[in-house]
């Protein structure tokens, strides 16, 4: 079965740093990849996705992820942190729909990001 | 736009309670998905309907939990009997097309405390 993982539960950085979050997922094909955040008490909010094509992906925020198919990952990343962009961050994996069954969003374990002054 | 919207966003009930989360998705949306957040498993799909029609109820924990969308525009997830365990972030989701491809707009979720 599919899987995400996501191997930091919390990371803190300073406001102004660079930003890397990590991403490994489990499968034999290349499956569609998301990014969603959290803010505290909200809904989750997507970042960016990537399907196919360029490996390099921007998205919403200033936020960028990197496919890399030889180490199965999907990792996020911002030159640039702001105390905002504290929050909770998913990685979600879906495969893709072969043989007309319906694939679900696994979403991985979160990682918290805190943002310090 | 008003995003999804859910209701109620906070409820604490006893034991045995019936319980009834409310969504509206986004107009337009033809998939609508339930999701519960728990610290112990993170985020589960529970269903999802597509076109008001339930496509995939396997997450659905087990027969105390139900959930319909008479229309495009309503959807009800329901706990009867409600259990302390079933005490979890409730979201609703809402995206174009069909499948779990396309993007999906969560509301801000119920937070439901089962004494």
């Amino acid at each position: 079965a599919q899987s995400v993982t996501q191997p930091d539960i919390h990371i803190t950085v300073s406001e102004g740093a660079s930003l890397e979050l990590r991403c490994n997922y489990s499968y034999g094909a290349t499956p569609y990849l998301f990014w969603y955040v959290q803010s505290p008490g909200q809904g989750l909010q997507l970042l960016l996705k990537y399907f196919s094509g360029d490996t390099l992906v921007q998205g919403i925020k200033g936020f960028e992820a990197e496919f890399k198919r030889s180490q199965s990952s999907f990792n996020l990343r911002k030159p640039s942190v702001h105390w905002s962009d504290a929050a909770e961050y998913f990685c979600a994996v879906v495969q893709p729909n072969y043989g007309g069954a319906t694939n679900k969003l696994i979403f991985g374990t979160g990682t918290l990001l805190a943002v310090q002054p | 736009d008003a995003g999804v919207i859910q209701s109620p966003r906070h409820e604490v009930t006893e034991m045995g309670q019936e319980v009834t989360l409310r969504c509206k998705p986004i107009s337009g949306h033809n998939s609508l998905f339930w999701y519960r957040q728990t610290m112990m498993r993170g985020l589960e799909l529970l269903i999802y309907f597509n076109n008001n029609v339930p496509i995939d109820d396997s997450g659905m924990p087990e027969d105390r939990f139900s959930a319909k969308m008479p229309n495009a525009s309503f959807s009800t997830l329901k706990i009867q009997p409600s259990e302390p365990r079933d005490s979890a972030v409730y979201f609703c989701a809402s995206s174009t097309g069909q499948g779990m491809v396309e993007t999906q707009y969560f509301g801000p979720g119920t937070r439901l405390l089962v004494l």
